[in-house]
């Protein structure tokens, strides 16, 4: 079946800009993360969905982050007035339930100039 | 937060060779994750462990759930050119965020030589 895709594979912004970052999970997963990669580094977790609402952001850095997940599928992460940086891939996944085994998306490439 | 060791950071073998890299925790965790990364994609789940002492296969990938719960193994037997990547380890705790929240090792850099 088809996995976790996101969208776009790439971004290119500049200083001080919106954007917006889509995830399509897994069909009927319940359970949405997002994760950020750095350069030579492992994911590093930012927020995880239950459902339609935010079970913990605790991961973001700081609040011009959020995401939004209104119908308990489809997520977008939200970055205000991004700095340099906010550079980095910038990962989904979804899992069945919370505690299992998480399949994650190709990513999303952020280049903030 | 947590931090998972993972050794070695990075290594050459020539195709054919059997691989071996470990993860290391200073915590508990209630389930290991291996997962495969090539450049410009995501990580690619390889194998789950659930289990204090369990050993799972998956082809040529078998993996290992350290008795003490704070360690795991993954071994490759006979290489290929297509193993190359960067290999992750992660666990998953027993309780709160971390039991959800993936805590990832730096990788282990494997480079295949034909």
């Amino acid at each position: 079946g088809a996995g976790v895709s996101q969208t776009p594979s790439n971004k290119v912004t500049e200083k001080g800009k919106y954007v917006e970052l889509r995830c399509d999970p897994i069909s009927g997963h319940t359970a949405l993360y997002w994760y950020r990669q750095s350069l030579g580094q492992g994911p590093e977790f930012l927020i995880y969905f239950q459902g339609t609402g935010a079970a913990d952001d605790s991961g973001l850095p700081n609040d011009r982050f959020f995401a939004v997940r209104p119908e308990g599928s489809v997520s977008t992460l939200k970055i205000q007035r991004t700095e340099r940086g906010d550079s980095a891939v910038y990962l989904c996944a979804s899992s069945l339930y919370p505690r299992m085994e998480q399949y994650f998306g190709p990513g999303t490439r952020l280049t903030v100039t | 937060g947590q931090q998972l060791n993972q050794s070695p950071q990075s290594m050459f073998i020539q195709e054919g060779e059997d691989v071996s890299m470990n993860c290391t925790s200073s915590s508990i965790f209630n389930t290991w994750l291996w997962y495969k990364q090539d450049p410009g994609e995501g990580p690619v789940l390889l194998i789950a462990l659930y289990k204090a002492g369990e050993l799972t296969s998956n082809g040529r990938l078998t993996a290992q759930f350290g008795i003490t719960r704070k360690d795991s193994f993954l071994n490759i037997s006979a290489s290929i050119p297509s193993d190359v990547g960067i290999y992750f380890c992660a666990g998953l705790g027993d309780s709160g965020a971390g039991s959800y929240q993936l805590t990832f090792g730096k990788g282990t850099k494997l480079s295949v030589i034909p």
